[in-house]
């Protein structure tokens, strides 16, 4: 069973970076039959995609946060990675992980949700 | 950016009902790259839908999505308790990807 997993710091300062890593386990990352990518959800908000890689490292970002989104792959550690800079309250959520289909592009595998607020 | 508009914002109905959410698009959307999502309290969103009318493994066959162009729906033929919740749409196109704002579905 395909499981994905969020780490990283709950609590990030305003204007410093935002790092999460995703590590999947039940499944290669090293496939070319899925993306992979990041969702965010503020609180009591709607979902937000932040952005998807491809097992090769291509990116694809949301037009909206392009400018401050790194999204990256480590296949022999089975992980990929959000770092999202220039932090504001306004970037507080819950940042999901998800595995996508790279033939009818919905996310079919979440992890859990990491809260993450932006406060000093 | 294809901007996608769900209605009702809620919907309060009782077990047992029938209850259709809508999704309408800005501009038109594959057929293939529209799906729908629940999600409950704390929990990570469920597929339940995709290429607009394909059930997901496991999903209960009271669950159905339709539509094409700019208007889907999806359709929960009679309600269960378990089926309170968030209901999302999603599309898929020009490497990038929106979600509706979402329609709450609440006991009536």
């Amino acid at each position: 069973q395909l499981q994905l997993q969020e780490s990283g710091p709950g609590l990030v300062k305003p204007s410093e970076t935002l790092s999460l890593t995703c590590t999947v386990s039940g499944g290669s990352i090293n496939t070319y039959s899925y993306y992979w990518g990041w969702v965010r959800q503020p609180p009591g908000k709607g979902l937000e995609w932040i952005g998807s890689i491809y097992y090769s490292g291509s990116t694809y970002y949301n037009p909206s946060l392009k400018s401050r989104v790194t999204i990256s792959v480590d296949t022999s550690k089975n992980q990929f990675s959000l770092k999202l800079s220039s932090v504001t309250a306004a970037d507080t959520a819950v940042f999901y992980c998800a595995r996508l289909s790279s033939s009818w592009y919905f996310f079919h595998y979440w992890g859990q949700g990491s809260l993450v607020t932006v406060s000093s | 950016e294809i901007v996608l508009t769900q209605s009702p914002g809620t919907l309060s109905l009782s077990p047992g009902e029938r209850a259709t959410l809508s999704c309408r698009a800005s501009q038109s959307v594959s057929t293939s790259y529209l799906a729908w999502y629940q999600q409950k309290p704390g929990q990570a969103p469920r597929l339940l839908i995709y290429g607009s009318s394909s059930r997901a493994s496991d999903i209960p066959d009271r669950f159905s999505g339709s539509g094409s162009g700019t208007d889907f729906t999806l359709t929960i033929s009679r309600l269960e308790p378990e089926d309170f919740a968030v209901y999302y749409c999603q599309q898929y196109g020009s490497s990038s990807y929106t979600f509706g704002q979402g329609t709450k579905l609440e006991i009536k």
